[in-house]
């Protein structure tokens, strides 16, 4: 089955600078990776998704890419904001996600005032 | 549009008994998904039910079961609780192998 690796565990950065969070997973059947927020309480929040036809795709200030060669994706946030500061999971799955999502372990990210 | 409900917000179990969780789709979805977030495991998938069929299951035991109504709502019975399932559930619903968006959880705490 499917195995995403998700790194790093914790992340810390400077309000106004750029996280970068990274991703691999094992299956070369999977064809969609989505990204969720996760703040403390809360529900899993779609942020962004990517699927296997294209190479990146930017909403505002996320951005994710896709590296189908080697297996792995990445989330870009640019100009961090405080309320940024969540657990962020990626996930990946064949299709649209019809057999479940295997997700990463997660990545909790501080925006340092 | 109202998001994905579920029903109880907390359940306290004792080990050996049954858990029934329930989970109410987004108006119009058909798909729902459980999970399972255990305290430094991350989400792991449970169950998958489309259009009234269970459609695939993670690496659960058999204990972990499920339905899927004629409305689309489903429900996660957990038996002969373990320790161990202590943990929050999500479900998660979708149209057509799109989108998840997932519900805020219950979580079962067995003692």
């Amino acid at each position: 089955g499917e195995n995403v690796e998700q790194h790093p565990s914790t992340l810390s950065v400077q309000e106004g600078d750029s996280a970068v969070i990274k991703c691999t997973y094992s299956d070369s059947a999977s064809n969609y990776f989505p990204w969720y927020k996760q703040e403390l309480g809360k529900r899993p929040q779609l942020i962004i998704d990517i699927r296997s036809n294209v190479g990146e795709k930017k909403d505002q200030r996320i951005a994710v890419t896709l590296n189908k060669t080697a297996k792995h994706f990445s989330l870009h946030i640019t100009e961090t904001q405080p309320e940024d500061s969540a657990v962020y999971f990626c996930a990946a799955s064949p299709i649209g996600g019809a057999d479940g999502l295997t997700f990463g372990k997660g990545t909790h990210l501080i925006i340092q005032p | 549009e109202a998001g994905v409900t579920q029903s109880p917000t907390h359940l306290i179990k004792t080990r050996g008994q049954q858990a029934t969780l329930r989970c109410s789709p987004i108006s119009g979805h058909t798909s729902v998904y459980w999970y399972q977030q255990a305290l430094g495991l991350g989400l792991q998938f449970l169950l998958w039910y489309d259009e009234g069929e269970e459609r695939n299951r993670g690496n659960f035991p058999p204990r972990f079961s499920g339905r899927q109504f004629p409305n689309y709502s489903s429900e996660l019975n957990v038996n002969a609780l373990e320790l161990e399932d202590s943990a929050l559930y999500l479900c998660a619903s979708s149209l057509n192998e799109r989108e998840q968006f997932f519900g805020p959880g219950t979580r079962l705490t067995v003692l």
